[in-house]
């Protein structure tokens, strides 16, 4: 079975605060994906990576970053918290290739207060 | 701007019925189409993907696919109270798109 793991299944921060959210997989899966999730508005994708130090920019990449140093590893990072970016992340792998499918981690809860 | 529909419902069905979720998509050059099932305030789940047209039936699911038509379609049979969840459709081209998915609501 697929594993994704994430660091912390809730969090609540200040505004400002650097926020480091941490994905790992046990698959050895090429892709990795950054998602939020909110109420009305559904997944939306954030980052993506197809490789070992590969990023590619989402639908809404404003405000985070990244990093993949390791093939397992995928990190999201939110540079100064703001409240706006109160919300559900969701990491997923998956198989190489744009058209497979995805595995989810159980996501991160997190408040920006 | 390539988007995928869902009826957002709450769709209420009898325990034992057929549920029938179904997906519209605009982008005529997608070409895997996935069903993934979220519970209240847990992760999406992948429960069927497609890639030709036709039926595809994997357990009591069946995913329908109409490339012609752009929708694809979700059947549940014999609805248990567990197959209440939020149903997402994710349809693959260039990029991935999600619906904003389905309530489902088996009614015991």
């Amino acid at each position: 079975d697929v594993k994704v793991t994430q660091s912390s299944r809730y969090l609540v921060k200040r505004t400002g605060e650097k926020v480091f959210l941490e994905c790992v997989q046990d698959m050895d899966h090429e892709n990795m994906f950054w998602y939020r999730q909110d109420p009305g508005l559904g997944l939306r994708l954030i980052y993506f990576s197809y490789d070992v130090k590969m990023k590619e920019k989402g639908d809404i990449p404003e405000g985070y970053s990244v990093s993949r140093e390791k093939k397992e590893r995928f990190s999201l990072i939110l540079e100064s918290a703001s409240t706006n970016q109160t919300s559900m992340y969701l990491c997923a792998s998956g198989p190489p290739g744009h058209y497979y499918e995805q595995y989810f981690g159980p996501g991160t809860r997190l408040t920006v207060t | 701007q390539k988007e995928v529909e869902q009826n957002s419902g709450p769709l209420s069905v009898p325990e034992g019925a057929i549920a029938s979720l179904n997906c519209t998509y605009s982008d005529r050059g997608s070409q895997s189409f996935f069903w993934y099932r979220q519970y209240s305030g847990k992760s999406p789940e992948l429960i069927m993907f497609i890639y030709s047209n036709g039926d595809k039936e994997d357990g009591r699911f069946t995913a329908q696919l109409n490339k012609a038509s752009q929708y694809v379609s979700l059947l549940i049979r014999d609805s248990q109270p567990s197959d209440s969840a939020t149903y997402l459709c994710a349809v693959t081209g260039d990029k991935i798109i999600f619906g904003k998915g389905t309530r489902l609501h088996i009614l015991p």
